[in-house]
């Protein structure tokens, strides 16, 4: 596997249903991003993770959770959703955190969520 | 506050060239990025301006002018393949990090 990989590609859960998200990077980046991608909607920033710490949480509900137990992975755990939640879900990965240089995010296919 | 605009959509023909305007208004800003996503998948990094002027990368170009808050992106050579998003998307490190701040995108459709 090369780059950043989600799974899964798709999801329709229920309100009540309890679903996690997985992100891998293969780049040997040291940050972490969950981005949710509406339609005809800018990409928002859920979460930021640099070596493992959460450094943003962009007013994110707590039904979303997010969990990054090394550098390389990044879940987001799901539960009591709402219809509104029904996104595209992405992931990216970046060298690090610096402003410095391009430092870009690599992206992940995302995770297409629907919410019944 | 912060704000980025780009055309919704638009069209060109194969072979043509064309131009994605991007405007914001943003606070600490520190690069403009712009991404293609083709429909369902990954968006993908193009070019990075930070300073005043043209980067020219093959076909694509991307020019910054940071004192009217502009960019555009420059296709040429169009390809039916150039069907896509492009994203712009800006940097701001208010925040002392690596924090992107998208447009919604403008669609293109290349025709033959």
């Amino acid at each position: 596997e090369t780059g950043v990989t989600q799974t899964p590609r798709h999801l329709v859960m229920g309100m009540t249903n309890k679903k996690s998200l997985k992100c891998e990077q293969h780049l040997g980046h040291n940050a972490m991003y969950w981005y949710k991608q509406s339609a005809k909607k800018p990409l928002e920033l859920m979460f930021v993770y640099s070596l493992e710490e959460r450094v943003e949480n962009n007013s994110v509900p707590s039904r979303f959770s997010p969990e990054c137990p090394n550098s390389s992975h990044l879940f987001l755990h799901l539960h009591t959703l709402q219809p509104e939640d029904s996104a595209l879900y992405l992931c990216a990965s970046s060298q690090d955190l610096s402003s410095g240089g391009a430092n870009e995010q690599f992206f992940g296919p995302g995770t297409r969520l629907t919410v019944l | 506050g912060q704000n980025i605009d780009q055309p919704t959509e638009m069209t060109a023909t194969e072979g043509a060239i064309v131009q994605i305007n991007c405007t914001y208004q943003t606070s600490g800003f520190n690069g403009l990025f712009w991404y293609q996503q083709h429909a369902g998948e990954a968006p993908t990094f193009l070019s990075y301006n930070v300073l005043d002027g043209l980067e020219e990368k093959g076909r694509f170009s991307s020019f910054l002018s940071r004192s009217k808050g502009y960019s555009y992106l420059l296709l040429k050579e169009l390809q039916m393949k150039d069907s896509a998003s492009y994203l712009c998307a800006v940097r701001d490190n208010r925040r002392g990090y690596n924090k992107l701040i998208f447009g919604a995108g403008t669609r293109l459709a290349v025709h033959p």
